[in-house]
C-alpha cells in the first residue's frame, strides 16, 4: 500500500535551516513526490517535484532557500535562512496508477 | 496569470447534493489533467478525484466513489465536481488543482471553496 509518512511537527530558529522528511512505504522507494506549503488560512502552494535520484524542479517563484534531496525511501525538503513566513504546514504528495496520496503534513514553527 | 478559481460551496443538509466548479485561466486547460482535493477543518489534505485532459481516465478515492462525479468542459475551461448523498464527513474546503501527465504533481492550486454538510 502506497503511504507517505511525515513527522507531525518541527521547529527551528529564525535564520537557521530545517530539514523535513517524507518517507515512502516499503516497495515504493523509486517514487517521485511533490512538496507543498500551506500557510495559515491559505490554500496549498506547490514547491517542487522531487525524484528518487534527488533531482527536483521547483514551482515558479519558489526561492532558492527551498531545496530537495532523496535517500532511499526518504524524501527531504530543506529550508535555509528561515523566515517568519516559512511557518506553515508542509505536505508531501505522491501518485500511482489511479491514485494520489498525501502525507499527514508537518507543522513547521519558526522560533 | 495562471489561476484556478473554485465556486459553488455552501451549506447543505445530509443526503443533499452540491455541484462545485473550478474556472481555469492563463494556461491551455485542455492539455492538463485536473484534480479535486479536500481538507476537513483542522485536518490534512485528502485526494478526492482526478480526470485526464480528454476525460478518458477518471479516478476516485474510495471515500467518495459512487457518490461524487468529476467532469470537465474544455471549451469552457472548467472543471466540475457533482457531489450527491452528502455526509457530515464530507464537510471540508475543496480545492481544485492542476497536474501534468495522467496523474502527477499538483503544480497549481485554487484558493478553495467551503462545503458544510449539516442539518
Amino acid at each position: 500500500q502506497l503511504v507517505l509518512t511525515q513527522s507531525p511537527s518541527a521547529s527551528a530558529s529564525l535564520g537557521a535551516s530545517v530539514k523535513l522528511t517524507c518517507t515512502l512505504s516499503s516497495g515504493h522507494s523509486s517514487y517521485a513526490i511533490a512538496w507543498h506549503q500551506q500557510q495559515p488560512e491559505k490554500g496549498p502552494r506547490y514547491l517542487m517535484k522531487l525524484n528518487s535520484d534527488g533531482s527536483h524542479s521547483k514551482g515558479d517563484g519558489i526561492p532558492d532557500r527551498f531545496s530537495g534531496s532523496s535517500s532511499g525511501a526518504e524524501r527531504y525538503l530543506t529550508i535555509s535562512s528561515l523566515q517568519s513566513e516559512d511557518e506553515a504546514d508542509y505536505y508531501c504528495q505522491t501518485w500511482g496508477t489511479g491514485r494520489v496520496v498525501f502525507g499527514g503534513g508537518t507543522k513547521l514553527t519558526v522560533l | 496569470e495562471v489561476q484556478l478559481v473554485e465556486s459553488g460551496g455552501g451549506l447543505v443538509k445530509p443526503g443533499g447534493s452540491l455541484r462545485l466548479s473550478c474556472a481555469a485561466s492563463g494556461f491551455t486547460f485542455s492539455s492538463y489533467s485536473m484534480n479535486w482535493v479536500r481538507q476537513a477543518p483542522g485536518k490534512g489534505l485528502e485526494w478526492v478525484s482526478s480526470i485526464s485532459s480528454s476525460s478518458s481516465y477518471i479516478y476516485y478515492a474510495d471515500s467518495v466513489k459512487g457518490r461524487f462525479t468529476i467532469s470537465r468542459d474544455n471549451a469552457k475551461n472548467s472543471l466540475y465536481l457533482q457531489m450527491n448523498s452528502l455526509r457530515a464527513e464530507d464537510t471540508a474546503v475543496y480545492y481544485c488543482a492542476r497536474s501534468s501527465g495522467l496523474v502527477g504533481a499538483f503544480d497549481i492550486w485554487g484558493q478553495g471553496t467551503m462545503v458544510t454538510v449539516s442539518s
